[in-house]
């Protein structure tokens, strides 16, 4: 069972355009999420959080929105760079535990 | 050093051999976590280490893993008579005290073919 969903595996955006990341989760117990970015033959690297308590954060180009009544976040790359060509995983845990679960990955590709 | 450290970064195989894959963690972080991503899915969870207690082993796929942890540093995840079906990146991560709220720093990995 697939607790965290990433339902699209690749997306192309346009350089300076908006990319829009979607991750679904189906446990209602998660209330901290993640956002990772893995390049070709490098570890994933934390991009950005959110917390249950909140429903939007940003940081700089980066912002990730939380739905809970939808199970739903999404991450938000504006404007978008070549340089942001990479698998984004989001990932889930619930508070008192310490095992994040991990989406499938969607492959953003920023075309120039 | 700065980041966790994983070692080799490529491993081949023959079916049915054994094989050690090595993780150093980042000096003073209590937990440890290894990770499997096989072509094409998402990060499976394998083990957690936290401190002295005693590994969380929930993800390991069979009887034929094993994972160690020397106090809170270097890592070895065994893998006997391996398969096929093994082939796969094996990435580590280590955080500061493995607590919520907490974000994974996450290693090259190993990537691991299984001939």
């Amino acid at each position: 069972d697939q607790q965290v969903k990433q339902n699209s595996p690749s997306l192309s955006v346009q350089e300076g355009r908006i990319s829009i990341l979607n991750c679904d989760y189906t446990n209602s117990m998660f209330d901290y999420f993640l956002w990772y970015k893995k390049y070709p033959a490098e570890g994933p690297t934390f991009l950005i959080s959110i917390s249950s308590i909140k429903d939007k954060n940003e940081d700089g180009r980066f912002t990730v929105f939380l739905n809970k009544s939808a199970k739903h976040l999404s991450l938000h790359i504006v404007p978008s760079q070549p340089g942001d060509s990479a698998v984004y995983f989001c990932a889930a845990s619930d508070s008192g535990t310490y095992k994040y679960i991990f989406g499938t990955g969607t492959r953003l590709k920023v075309l120039a | 050093g700065a980041g966790v450290s994983q070692s080799p970064s490529n491993k081949v195989t023959e079916k049915g051999k054994d094989v050690e894959l090595r993780c150093d963690p980042i000096s003073g972080h209590t937990a440890l976590y290894w990770y499997r991503q096989r072509l094409g899915q998402g990060l499976e969870f394998l083990i957690y280490f936290q401190g002295n207690s005693a590994p969380d082993k929930s993800g390991l796929p069979s009887d034929r893993f094993s994972a160690e942890r020397t106090g809170e540093s270097v890592s070895t995840l065994t893998i006997q008579r391996t398969q096929q079906e093994d082939s796969a990146v094996y990435l580590c991560a280590s955080s500061v005290r493995g607590g919520t709220n907490e974000k994974l720093f996450f290693g090259s990995g190993t990537q691991l073919s299984v001939l």
